[in-house]
C-alpha cells in the first residue's frame, strides 16, 4: 500500500461548482498535513497547511480526520484559474515530506 | 521564505553520460532535498542531503546512481550518472521545515 494515495481524477466541473478531494495516508505516526498545487510545467506550491481543528482559506477548506486516516480539501465556486493537479503531502517526523500522485482538476467554463 | 535556483534549467542528454545539476539557496537551510517527477507522475524523494554529512537515499535509490554534494548550507548537486532514457523525467531541489516546503523550479532531463 503506498504511503499516501489519492484519486487521480481528473474531476472534471464547470465554474462555480464545489468539488472535493480525499487524501488517505498510511502511517499512523505522521504529523503534518498539507495540500500542494502543481501548474503545469511548473514546481509545487504550498496551498494550506491542515490542522486538526480543520481550517479555512476563502474558497477553500482542508479538513484532517486522523481516526481514519484521511484529508480533504474542499473547493467552493470553482474558477477557471483552479484548473492545476493538487497534491497532497504528509510529513513524517518533522521534516520528511511524503506526495501523493496528484489529483487533476479541470474546471470549464 | 526560500527562493530557490536550479541550474540547467533542462537539458538533452545521451544515454551512458552523466548530468550534474545546482541547487542555490537564497538562505542557509539544515536539510536539502531531491525529488524526481517522472511524466504524469507525482514527486519521488530521492534523498535527504545533509550539510557535513553523507546524503540519505530513499528505498530504490542509490549514490552510486545519484551521488550528492552538500558543501555549505544554501549549495547542493545531485548527479545523475550513467543515464539511461528511463531517467528522463524532471529533478527538483527543496527546502523545508515542519510548516512547509519550497521548491526549485526543477530541471527537466530528456535521455536520448
Amino acid at each position: 500500500r503506498k504511503e499516501v494515495e489519492q484519486d487521480p481524477g481528473p474531476f472534471n466541473v464547470p465554474e462555480g461548482a464545489t468539488v472535493a478531494f480525499n487524501c488517505t495516508y498510511s502511517n499512523s505516526a505522521s504529523q503534518s498535513f498539507f495540500w500542494y498545487r502543481q501548474d503545469c510545467r511548473k514546481e509545487p506550491k504550498l496551498l494550506m497547511s491542515v490542522y486538526s481543528s480543520g481550517n479555512e482559506d476563502g474558497r477553500f477548506t482542508a479538513q484532517l480526520n486522523r481516526a481514519s486516516q484521511y484529508i480533504s480539501l474542499l473547493i467552493r465556486d470553482s474558477k477557471l484559474s483552479d484548473s492545476a493537479t493538487y497534491l497532497c503531502v504528509v510529513k513524517r517526523g518533522s521534516y520528511i515530506p511524503t506526495f501523493g500522485r496528484g489529483t487533476s482538476l479541470i474546471v470549464h467554463p | 521564505s526560500a527562493v530557490i535556483s536550479q541550474k540547467p534549467s533542462r537539458d538533452i542528454c545521451q544515454r551512458g553520460t552523466s548530468l550534474t545539476i545546482q541547487c542555490q539557496v537564497d538562505s542557509q537551510v539544515t536539510m536539502m532535498f531531491w525529488y524526481r517527477q517522472q511524466p504524469g507522475q507525482s514527486l519521488t524523494l530521492i534523498a535527504t542531503a545533509n550539510q557535513g554529512s553523507e546524503a540519505t537515499y530513499e528505498s530504490g535509490f542509490v549514490i552510486d546512481k545519484f551521488p550528492i554534494s552538500r558543501p555549505n548550507l544554501t549549495f547542493s548537486t545531485l548527479t545523475v550518472s550513467n543515464m539511461s532514457p528511463e531517467d528522463s523525467s524532471i529533478y527538483l531541489c527543496s527546502v523545508g521545515g515542519v510548516d512547509t516546503q519550497y521548491f526549485g523550479p526543477g530541471t527537466r532531463l530528456t535521455v536520448l
